[in-house]
């Protein structure tokens, strides 16, 4: 089965600890994407990649890090620096412009 | 400012209540609007895109339509399993980057 997949599914962190939060997908989409979702605010944008080895700062970057070695991988790290990590996190992937993105099942990040 | 606002925040139906919920968005250039359904600590499903004013897309219970300025997704005789938030996002293009901007969804409760 084609899909996208996230894990863990739940993380929890100490504060100054850095995490890596995994989004694999074999749907074989050039685009990648990573949201964060708080309680009643809509999706956020964190990073973005159109290909392999490139990638974009999306609205709230700050405090996040991103790979793109792989077509299929598209890691996300929560660093220290990010002051209110506690939320949801979605991976994404699109096969094209103007089409429909795909989501993951989300990582949910507790910092203890 | 790109912005996508959907309404009400939470709606509640009796098993066999239509309704409609909105999603109202000032976007330039839009390149898509996206619906999607999302279930409690789940990722979104994908469900309609609808690219010009006048488009309808249909499934099932739910009826997608768009206009030059909103878009509103018809649910008739809701089942219980319909409830879900569902989330509305429009396509925009981005120092030539397509990404999605999110409403911060309607949660629908459907009761037996």
């Amino acid at each position: 089965d084609g899909g996208i997949t996230q894990s863990p599914k739940y993380l929890f962190r100490k504060e100054g600890q850095n995490v890596t939060l995994s989004c694999e997908q074999n749907l074989n989409h050039d685009a990648m994407y990573w949201y964060r979702q708080d309680p009643g605010q809509g999706l956020r944008l964190i990073y973005y990649s159109q290909i392999v080895n490139d990638f974009q700062k999306g609205d709230i970057a700050e405090g996040y890090s991103v790979s793109r070695e792989k077509k299929e991988s598209f890691p996300l790290t929560v660093t220290s620096a990010q002051k209110n990590p506690t939320a949801f996190y979605l991976c994404a992937s699109r096969r094209g412009q103007g089409h429909e993105q795909f989501f993951g099942p989300g990582t949910r990040l507790t910092v203890l | 400012e790109d912005q996508v606002t959907q309404s009400p925040e939470a709606l509640r139906l009796q098993e066999g209540e239509s309704s409609s919920l909105n999603c109202s968005y000032t976007v330039s250039g839009l390149r898509g609007l996206f619906w999607y359904r999302q279930d409690p600590g789940k990722g979104p499903e994908f469900l309609f895109t609808l690219y010009s004013a006048g488009e309808e897309k249909e499934k099932e219970r739910l009826k997608a339509t768009l206009t030059k300025k909103e878009s509103f997704l018809h649910i008739t005789a809701p089942k219980p399993e319909d409830s879900a938030t569902y989330l509305c996002a429009g396509g925009v293009l981005i120092d030539g980057s397509e990404k999605l901007v999110f409403g911060k969804g309607t949660k629908l409760t459907v009761n037996p």
